[in-house]
């Protein structure tokens, strides 16, 4: 059974700092990985998506990365803001004839102005 | 811009009472799911469905029903809500198995 991890479960930083976060998964035959933002209270908001065929994605500040042999993510936030902060979650997609995403519970991130 | 949309945001249901959560989505996709989120559980994958009419159980499918009559529309009915069915309830929906999913704001049932 596919188990997702994420750590730390939380962290807090001054404003201006770039920092990692991490997602480890157990089965590595995945399609996909998806990263999502969700602030207090509210639905899931999509970050990047990376296919198990790619290595990395970009969007902004944002590049998450992807080693499917050894069963690790990050997302890299550049230069981080107070409106970064929320909870980041991870999800995997599975290869199981649907798209089931398998969650992690999540990084709860705090930047301090 | 994807946009899903769920009917409510807060519901307060008494018990045994039967409950219909709507969700809506403008993109013609294909696949469309619901899942509940809980502290320290994470988010669980209820129903899913994959066209008009189609469903498939989750991870959690007990004391739940779905039903897709059209495409854009994804209900999920607790036929007998209980107070373990407290929770915050997330639809989501996808063109494609490989392609992203995207959210609705969430639903914050609480059972009394």
């Amino acid at each position: 059974k596919q188990e997702v991890t994420q750590i730390p479960a939380a962290l807090s930083v001054p404003e201006g700092e770039n920092l990692v976060l991490n997602c480890s998964f157990t089965d590595s035959a995945i399609y996909n990985l998806q990263w999502f933002r969700q602030d207090p209270g509210k639905g899931l908001t999509s970050l990047l998506l990376i296919q198990s065929s790619q290595r990395e994605q970009t969007s902004g500040r944002l590049n998450a990365s992807l080693d499917k042999s050894s069963g690790r993510s990050t997302l890299y936030i550049a230069a981080s803001q107070p409106g970064d902060s929320a909870t980041y979650l991870c999800a995997v997609g599975e290869d199981t004839g649907f798209q089931k995403l398998v969650f992690g519970t999540g990084t709860r991130l705090l930047v301090s102005p | 811009d994807v946009k899903v949309t769920q009917s409510s945001r807060y519901l307060v249901k008494r018990t045994g009472e039967k409950v219909f959560l709507e969700c809506v989505q403008d993109m013609d996709h294909e696949n469309m799911f619901w899942y509940r989120q809980d502290p320290g559980l994470g988010l669980r994958l209820i129903y899913f469905s994959y066209d008009v009419k189609m469903k498939e159980k989750g991870d959690i499918p007990e004391g739940y029903s779905v039903s897709r009559e059209k495409k854009e529309r994804f209900s999920l009915i607790l036929e007998s809500a209980s107070t373990n069915q407290t929770s915050m309830y997330l639809c989501a929906s996808s063109l494609r198995l490989d392609n992203a999913a995207f959210f609705g704001q969430g639903t914050r049932l609480t059972v009394v």
